[in-house]
């Protein structure tokens, strides 16, 4: 079955940079692309961005200049790393695949505090 | 960028009612390729969003026909007939036709 797993650091400190993996199984990266979505303790959702299936990316033009999505197809695992973190940065990060049917699987999502 | 605007921001619905939730977008999510990009997800507390309905009307697999999808161009909505205690929390649309792919604000779904 299809499943993704957040993993990382619960506490960066601000100006930090931030690393984030999500590991896959049931699926194939060469495949099937995987997002990734913040959402604020209490607030909504915010998509940031996307590695497709060929490796290419998109971000969020917010975030653009702040954030790297790659990955490791042998590995089944996608990265995130999202440098000069911010109190405003502090969120539960999830990951998911993105397919035909949109955002069809999700990770548990990891809540990120960033404090000193 | 698209701003979806949801409409209305909480929703007090009595068990067995119908409830209905209005996205509208900022533009028009016909995509060149002319497929609709607009997605609902609902978030229950503590829990990762899950997918209802994907590409306006088509609903993900294993959920039940009370939830509906529908609408064009800008504006659509989601119906719930029937609501039960499982159906509360937040929902949100999607856009997938402009980048960046952005949500609505959510619509918070509880019981009268």
């Amino acid at each position: 079955q299809v499943q993704l797993k957040e993993s990382g650091p619960g506490l960066v400190q601000p100006s930090q940079t931030l690393s984030l993996t999500c590991t896959v199984s049931g699926f194939s990266l060469s495949s099937y692309g995987v997002i990734w979505v913040r959402q604020p303790p209490g607030k909504g959702l915010e998509w940031m961005g996307v590695i497709w299936g060929n490796g290419n990316t998109n971000y969020n033009s917010a975030l653009k200049s702040r954030l790297s999505i790659s990955r490791d197809t042998s590995k089944s695992q996608v990265y995130l790393k999202m440098n000069s973190l911010q109190t405003e940065d502090t969120a539960t990060y999830y990951c998911a695949r993105n397919g035909y049917e949109a955002f069809a699987y999700w990770g548990q999502g990891t809540l990120v505090t960033v404090s000193s | 960028d698209v701003v979806l605007t949801q409409t209305p921001v909480s929703l007090l619905i009595s068990l067995g009612g119908q409830a209905s939730i209005s996205c509208r977008s900022s533009q028009s999510l016909v995509h060149s390729n002319g497929n609709t990009y607009l997605h609902w997800y609902l978030q229950k507390p503590g829990q990762s969003p899950q997918l209802l309905i994907y590409q306006v009307s088509n609903r993900f697999s294993g959920i039940p026909d009370r939830f509906s999808g529908s609408g064009s161009g800008t504006d659509f909505t989601l119906k719930i007939s029937r609501v039960e205690p499982e159906d509360l929390g937040v929902y949100y649309c999607l856009q997938r036709t402009h980048n960046p792919w952005t949500f609505g604000g959510g619509t918070k779904l509880e019981l009268k």
